[in-house]
């Protein structure tokens, strides 16, 4: 199965804030990341945390870490319409050489 | 530097023919990644290069499918024999030592 999860869509209203969640499975995580991909575009770097953190913040961008639960959220804060993209939860782990495994994204749709 | 540069940005071939891909990576980084994302799903990892030794393959790439660096720097991604269910987008990343993690644009490829 999946090592990495997400929801697979989430609605939000311009200016609200969004969260979107992400689990895995593999404790051995080193960091995790969260990327956004427009529309026949490749992936941008969003921000990431290294898996001794709890909180990353980022000016819009909030990264929360529950390593008991396995549980990585992002949260957009003003959420804008051009915040529309699926968004990918990835992690990395110390034996993988850089090898990354993602999740199968969380498509987020900003209405006004 | 421009970053991460993949050519072609699509690529419509018929089934049975060969296809050939080009990554050019940011220069100073020394790890480069091949990834394939089909629709709705997070980009999976292919193979992964540290200079120019392949170092791992994913049991993703089959016998059709190859790869080189052969300078440490450029790397192809070869597919024989085309199938339908090689349509996909094939991604490259960057890194020096896992970090600066860049993705391109990618190559979609189309077989009809």
């Amino acid at each position: 199965g999946e090592d990495v999860e997400q929801s697979l869509f989430l609605s939000v209203r311009e200016g609200d804030s969004s969260v979107i969640n992400c689990t895995y499975t593999d404790s051995s995580s080193t960091y995790l990341y969260w990327y956004k991909q427009e529309p026949g575009a490749g992936l941008q770097l969003l921000t990431y945390i290294f898996s001794n953190m709890d909180m990353k913040q980022d000016q819009r961008l909030t990264v929360l870490l529950n390593k008991k639960d396995k549980h990585l959220s992002l949260r957009i804060a003003d959420t804008q319409t051009g915040d529309s993209a699926i968004y990918f939860c990835a992690r990395m782990t110390t034996d993988s050489w850089g090898k990354l495994q993602f999740g199968a994204g969380t498509q987020v749709v900003v209405t006004p | 530097d421009t970053g991460v540069s993949q050519n072609p940005r699509h690529k419509i071939t018929k089934r049975g023919q060969n296809v050939t891909f080009r990554c050019d990576p940011i220069s100073e980084h020394n790890r480069l990644y091949w990834y394939r994302q089909t629709l709705g799903q997070g980009p999976e990892f292919l193979t992964y290069f540290q200079n120019e030794a392949q170092l791992e393959k994913s049991r993703l790439l089959s016998d059709r499918f190859s790869a080189e660096r052969p300078k440490g720097s450029f790397s192809t991604l070869e597919i024989q024999r085309t199938e339908q269910g090689d349509s996909a987008m094939y991604l490259c990343a960057s890194s020096f030592q896992g970090d600066g993690y860049t993705f391109g644009s990618g190559t979609r490829l189309t077989v009809v």
